[in-house]
């Protein structure tokens, strides 16, 4: 069973179109979850950390929150720069300091 | 301003060669990372160092091996490339001053087994 899970696998926006990106997970003892951003030809780039269930972090029109099962990271009326790969990746007490990423969500914002 | 630098950014070797992934980083992390990257698969953990001349297993060890002899180097081994190592790999640093799983990667070395 997958421990981090994330969905749509990938997910096609109209330019100012919001939407979500999900991320859910069945680890337990979550010490923080993580969300990074991947270019295309790129290593993945850091974005965010959430660690209790109620945070929310912002920037720019990126939103991340955090539920007990699952984060969200809300794109508002995105931009087509905006288009890349979103991971997301969970640090859990099972798996000691380590991150378990998921397959992460391809986003591509057309203008 | 490149931060965390892979040597090789394409690699083309043949099965059975010997392989090294050379990774630098100039932020004086003490932490580094190798992952490697597939479709459908997500980032998976080869191997890690939280200091020179340590290294602990990640989750998919097997086939490689590492060496960490200076802080801002850590080298990826394969000492027996297979079909099956074909891939993305990605090094990563990370500093517990600023959160140990904030990582920084480099751009990638995409490496092909033929």
């Amino acid at each position: 069973e997958d421990q981090v899970t994330q969905s749509p696998e990938a997910l096609r926006l109209q330019e100012g179109e919001s939407s979500s990106l999900n991320c859910s997970y069945t680890v337990s003892g979550l010490r923080g979850l993580f969300w990074y951003r991947q270019d295309p030809g790129k290593g993945p780039e850091f974005l965010f950390t959430l660690y209790s269930a109620g945070e929310e972090k912002e920037k720019e029109r990126l939103k991340a929150t955090l539920t007990k099962k699952e984060s969200f990271l809300h794109i508002t009326a995105p931009k087509p720069e905006d288009s890349a790969t979103y991971l997301c990746a969970v640090q859990a007490v099972e798996y000691g300091n380590k991150l378990v990423f998921g397959a992460g969500t391809i986003l591509r914002v057309k203008s | 301003d490149v931060k965390v630098t892979q040597s090789s950014r394409y690699l083309v070797k043949r099965t059975g060669e010997k392989v090294f992934l050379e990774c630098v980083q100039d932020m004086d992390h003490e932490n580094m990372f190798w992952y490697r990257q597939d479709p459908g698969l997500g980032l998976r953990l080869i191997y890690f160092s939280y200091d020179v001349k340590m290294k602990e297993k990640g989750d998919i060890p097997e086939g490689y091996s590492v060496s960490r002899e200076k802080k801002e180097r850590f080298s990826l081994i394969l000492e027996s490339a297979s079909t099956n190592q074909t891939s993305m790999y990605l090094c990563a640093s990370s500093t517990p001053k600023s959160g140990a799983n904030v990582l920084t990667f480099g751009a990638g070395s995409r490496l092909t087994v033929l």
